[in-house]
């Protein structure tokens, strides 16, 4: 089974321009979340979608960050215009569905963002 | 909202030796505990987990502890390796994960 896909691996853009981050969830999760890790700090919930619906989007910084999931398969996390502090790594995890609460979460090996 | 603490930052043990992370949490509504492993430059995996109607659980030389009263958790690894190496994060999960800090275990052979 493939994991957790995420594209580009690195990045590296000037401030001011903007980036888009994919995500390819495990096939048939349900549940995909956004992450962020700042440079030696914990690893920080963005938002979480069911489906193509978002349903917690209480994480995102401000409305530079805009998140899809049309069809409800991969996810797109597009920073516009990027600022010197969205420097960090973007992860991206799937999960099952179900009513089960707090269901496994499998993690990408993350996009490395640098803003210059 | 939750708050997840996390101790201690750094840990460095002889090869053997057992090592014990801990964490604590807020948000009494929390009722799974996941623990992941991140080695340098790959992704967070999870090692272990545990829910809020359990106490322990043990996966071979890993166990974790959940004390919902004091509302902390614990990892607890045996015997450690080398390949033990590498960052630890807790997390708390009521209505989103929220995550500790990260304890960095350094096993010295």
């Amino acid at each position: 089974e493939a994991g957790v896909t995420q594209f580009p691996s690195h990045s590296v853009i000037e401030k001011g321009q903007t980036v888009t981050l994919r995500c390819d969830p495990i096939s048939g999760h349900d549940n995909l979340y956004w992450y962020r890790r700042v440079m030696g700090k914990e690893i920080k919930f963005l938002l979480h979608f069911v489906k193509e619906s978002k349903q917690d989007e209480s994480g995102m910084p401000n409305n530079r960050f805009l998140a899809e999931r049309t069809g409800g398969t991969y996810s797109t996390l597009k920073v516009q215009p990027a600022e010197l502090e969205d420097s960090g790594v973007y992860f991206c995890a799937s999960s099952q569905g179900g009513r089960r609460v707090g269901q496994p979460q499998h993690f990408g090996d993350g996009t490395r963002l640098s803003i210059l | 909202g939750e708050n997840v603490e996390q101790h201690p930052s750094t840990l460095s043990v002889q090869e053997g030796d057992s090592a014990v992370i801990k964490c604590t949490y807020s948000d009494s509504a929390s009722n799974y505990f996941p623990w992941y492993k991140q080695e340098l430059g790959k992704r967070p995996q999870l090692i272990i987990d545990i829910r809020s109607n359990v106490g322990e659980k043990k996966d071979q030389r890993i166990a974790v502890t959940l004390n919902k009263t004091a509302k902390h958790f614990s990892l607890h690894i045996t015997e450690t390796q080398p390949e033990d190496s590498a960052v630890y994060f807790c997390a708390g999960y009521g209505n989103k994960l929220v995550f500790g800090a990260g304890t960095i275990l350094r096993v010295k052979s």
